[in-house]
């Protein structure tokens, strides 16, 4: 089956650029979203179709795709960004996926 | 304003079926392009994608678990129910449902309901 692989953890110290990986045979075919998801709560797109940001979502959250690699970046992260985010992509039109899920700590 | 919210038992025997429904506001399953899913997260781990219902009555499925899973709406009821049979206490999860965007041949889940926790326990 399909699978989109994320690093387990990402850790940064407030103020610097958080990049976050997602990495699928796919991806150069198949747009790929992004979630953030803290402590007890349910998870929020912060990226669209690859690169899109939805309305209320800070500027510093970025999206970019490469081959088959996507990265949300998180420029200047604030303590509240500590979260797991999970990426989601498709391997066809009919069958969603989610990656394992990064834990971003920050220092 | 676009909401969900699920509900069902939180706690059901081994090999019962599970029924949850999604009851939702803000817009219509009729319109071309929407679509609710149904997506579960076992305590401490990732989000697994379980199923979708599209405007148009199509039915998709997780190819692991598509001959336990059965989801259906009701538009006039602004609702879509999920089935699953024979639980387990892998099961054990909490499930959300979610709307989902079918546009550019993609979708993607905004937004999600709160999430019900679903114990499989005898």
């Amino acid at each position: 089956s399909y699978e989109l692989t994320q690093p387990p953890s990402v850790s940064v110290s407030p103020g610097q650029t958080a990049r976050i990986t997602c990495s699928g045979d796919a991806l150069p075919k198949q747009y790929a979203y992004w979630y953030q998801q803290k402590p007890g709560q349910a998870p929020v797109l912060v990226i669209y179709k690859d690169s899109e940001r939805p309305s209320g979502i800070p500027e510093r959250f970025s999206g970019s795709s490469s081959g088959t690699t996507v990265t949300l970046t998180i420029s200047g992260v604030q303590a509240e960004d500590e979260a797991d985010y999970y990426c989601q992509s498709a391997d066809s039109s009919s069958s969603w996926v989610f990656g394992g899920g990064t834990k971003l700590t920050v220092l | 304003q676009v909401t969900l919210r699920e509900s069902g038992p939180a706690l059901v025997k081994p090999t019962q079926t599970l029924t949850l429904t999604c009851t939702f506001s803000g817009f219509s399953l009729s319109t071309s392009g929407m679509c609710v899913s149904w997506v579960r997260q076992p305590p401490g781990k990732a989000l697994e994608w379980l199923a979708l219902i599209d405007w148009d009555d199509d039915k998709y499925y997780s190819t692991s678990l598509k001959t336990r899973l059965t989801i259906s709406k009701d538009t006039s009821k602004n609702q879509v129910v999920l089935t699953m049979t024979n639980m387990d206490p892998v099961d054990t999860a909490t499930y959300y449902c979610a709307r989902a965007i079918y546009g550019s041949g993609s979708s993607w889940f905004d937004p999600w309901g709160q999430g019900t926790l679903v114990t499989v326990s005898s």
